[in-house]
């Protein structure tokens, strides 16, 4: 069964620098897709940035990169230029294509999570 | 109203009560999902509905209780919980056959037992 780690509990950045919030997987699949999902304290979980296998170049979202190594299995996010409102709890996700061994369905596998702290 | 609404936002029960989440979703989706969040906790799938089917049930104690009357709306039943039962509760929806495999999340149930 595929597995998603988050080996950060809790984060802290200073406003207008630059973090980066790791996460590490395990699967078997060649082909998935990995998100990271923030939730503010409002609660509601939102897409931050969207990464498919299969593609080479890693996403970018305005101030939010990931850095992708699919031999290492790590999916690590960075946030440029941090502001007050990056702060919440951040989940990285697993998620088997439609149709796919392992989640059916291809529901979500989710990391404990990561809790961001800005400073000003 | 747009995306994915919840209610109600917080609840409390005793263990000998009956209540119900409810859950609505806006953008014309095809499944819809329970989660359970819990603190220290990864979130947990409870149950997915696919095209108003049940097509996942992750081994969840029988006094939670899922209902999909169509493709819009999704009820959690809770009867006779437990104090360990206390937790958010997540629902979601998305594209069945979406290739961005993207989940769109309401903004929880907060489940007090006591």
């Amino acid at each position: 069964a595929q597995t998603v780690t988050q080996s950060q509990p809790e984060m802290s950045v200073q406003e207008a620098e630059t973090v980066t919030l790791s996460c590490t997987y395990d699967t078997s699949e060649s082909d998935y897709y990995l998100f990271w999902y923030k939730q503010p304290p409002s609660r509601q979980m939102i897409l931050v940035i969207r990464q498919e296998a299969y593609k080479q170049q890693n996403a970018t979202e305005n101030r939010f990169s990931v850095n992708f190594q699919k031999a290492a299995k790590s999916f690590s996010l960075k946030i440029s230029d941090s502001q007050l409102g990056d702060a919440a709890m951040y989940f990285c996700a697993y998620r088997s294509p439609r149709g796919g061994g392992g989640g059916s369905q291809g529901n979500l596998i989710f990391g404990k999570g990561t809790k961001l702290s800005v400073k000003p | 109203e747009t995306g994915v609404t919840q209610t109600p936002r917080h609840l409390v029960m005793g263990m000998t009560n009956k209540k119900s989440l409810k859950c609505e979703q806006h953008l014309g989706h095809n499944a819809m999902y329970w989660y359970k969040q819990s603190a220290k906790k990864p979130l947990e799938l409870m149950f997915v509905y696919s095209l108003e089917e049940r097509v996942e049930n992750n081994s969840v104690p029988s006094r939670f209780s899922p209902e999909c009357p169509n493709s819009s709306h999704l009820f959690l039943h809770l009867h006779t919980l437990q104090p360990e039962d206390s937790a958010l509760y997540l629902c979601a929806s998305s594209q069945h056959d979406s290739n961005t495999g993207e989940l769109f999340f309401g903004e929880g149930s907060r489940l007090t037992v006591l």
